[in-house]
């Protein structure tokens, strides 16, 4: 069984671009979250999708936004990126709506210049 | 609002010495889970248990072995005989039952396992 993919692995972007991030989750999986690793912060909760319906969201600015599309496959956008965007974001898929074990992707590394 | 606390940031152990990773954590839901995962250099979270707040039962998996005591709000991990391999970071995360899938991370513990 394939596991959680996430497309790319690795981004530069300028401050004031923005970024569309994916994530496809194991088969079968329903729900997917997305989460900000930085070394100050932590892992922080962005938000989850689950049916494609927004079930929750961190607190984070409106500029940070996702949807998930009927085969589960998840996008997360950045508008407007900011210095202090760069992170290692991570998603995970879960089977049920919660609460579930969700299984990680390898993350997309974002850095901001 | 939900809460799980790493105090160790950094362990460093000899090859072969036992070593537990302390998590004490917050919350106001009678009904939860708790998690640890493990995060290698590559940077990918690794799934290693999940525990929900009605099962305190110790469990142990080959070298590891996790104690849930709800009495201290604490899930601690131990690994026995830690070899190279182990050398990562080491997260414990809480999920209520009433917030979905959301994980509230604690800020990790770096083991480092020296040969």
């Amino acid at each position: 069984k394939a596991g959680v993919t996430q497309t790319p692995r690795y981004l530069i972007k300028t401050r004031g671009q923005q970024v569309t991030l994916s994530c496809s989750p194991i088969s079968g999986h329903r729900s997917v979250s997305w989460y900000q690793q930085t070394p100050g912060q932590g892992l922080q909760f962005l938000f989850e999708y689950f049916s494609e319906t927004q079930r929750n969201k961190g607190n984070f600015p409106g500029r940070f936004s996702g949807r998930q599309f009927s085969n589960s496959r998840s996008e997360m956008n950045v508008s407007t990126l900011e210095l202090g965007d760069s992170a290692l974001y991570l998603c995970a898929g879960s089977l049920a709506g919660g609460p579930d074990t969700q299984y990680f992707g390898p993350g997309t590394r974002l850095t901001v210049l | 609002a939900q809460k799980v606390t790493q105090a160790q940031t950094e362990i460093s152990v000899v090859e072969k010495e036992d070593v537990t990773l302390d998590c004490v954590y917050e919350t106001r839901d009678t009904t939860y889970y708790l998690f640890w995962y493990k995060q290698p250099p590559s940077g990918e979270l690794v799934f290693l248990i999940r525990r929900n707040s009605f099962d305190e039962q110790n469990e142990i998996s080959g070298r590891y072995s996790w104690n849930f005591q709800k009495s201290t709000s604490s899930f601690n991990f131990t690994i026995t005989a830690s070899q190279v391999v182990d050398s990562a970071v080491y997260f414990c995360a809480l999920s209520e039952a009433s917030a979905g899938n959301m994980l509230t991370f604690g800020g990790g513990t770096r083991l480092m396992v020296k040969p």
